[in-house]
């Protein structure tokens, strides 16, 4: 059963980093095809996709933030950690780890999710 | 970007009746080598994440109801949930996976009467 599961800091100050890390099972995040995702929602609003990492190791970001955002991945320990910098009350928002599968038709649709972690920014 | 656009923004429906969903992208989401349409649903309640209800535009995923079904191809798609029950009153998304940087539609708050 595919399991995954945010952690980090609820309350972070403007200017300083975020980081979050996901830690899931049940899955390999080297199997062809998979990929990690971070997606994050204000309070509210509409999702808003961030990041993702294949099963290759190769890194995908949203153009509107890649210059904040940095993916690592520790396959030896079943994380992936989120980086993001310069943070702004703007960005507070529940930030959410989400698996992809792979298939032979690529990278597939967002499933399991996280049950999301809340971040807020605010001095 | 890929630009999802859903309508309506929110809708009430009868309790038993039909609701329908549309979402619009901005580019064909079929990829011609397989046929297949990289656009997914979801179904969001409050205070708990997104769940998948439906992908390759038209697949139910594992354990969703029968009443709950997707069509569609190419930029036009439809979500519909017949015989609606109280537990489907939730927002539902669209989502394509065609290319990144993957996007979502604005949502669509379904309440049910």
């Amino acid at each position: 059963q595919i399991a995954l599961k945010e952690s980090g800091p609820t309350l972070v100050r403007p200017t300083q980093s975020l980081t979050l890390t996901c830690t899931f099972s049940g899955f390999s995040p080297t199997t062809r095809g998979v990929a990690v995702n971070w997606i994050r929602q204000p309070p509210g609003k509409a999702l808003e996709w961030l990041a993702l990492v294949y099963w290759d190791d190769h890194k995908r970001y949203s153009p509107s933030l890649e210059s904040r955002l940095s993916l690592t991945r520790d396959t030896s320990k079943n994380q992936v950690v989120l980086t993001m910098t310069n943070m702004d009350p703007v960005d507070t928002a529940t930030y959410y780890c989400v698996y992809s599968p792979g298939s032979s038709s690529g990278t597939g649709w967002l499933g399991p999710w996280g049950q999301g972690i809340l971040v807020t920014i605010s001095s | 970007d890929i630009v999802m656009t859903q309508s309506p923004d929110s809708l009430n429906v009868s309790l038993g009746g039909r609701a329908t969903v549309n979402c619009k992208s901005s580019r064909s989401l079929l990829n011609s080598s397989n046929n297949k349409n990289y656009l997914a649903w979801y179904q969001q309640k409050p205070g708990q994440p997104p769940k998948v209800l439906i992908y390759w535009a038209s697949a139910r995923d594992s354990g969703v109801p029968d009443r709950f079904s997707g069509s569609g191809s190419g930029t036009d798609f439809t979500l519909t949930i017949s015989s609606l029950q109280a537990e489907d009153a939730a927002v539902y998304y669209c989502h394509q996976y065609y290319s990144t940087p993957y996007t979502f539609g604005q949502g669509t708050k379904l309440e049910i009467k």
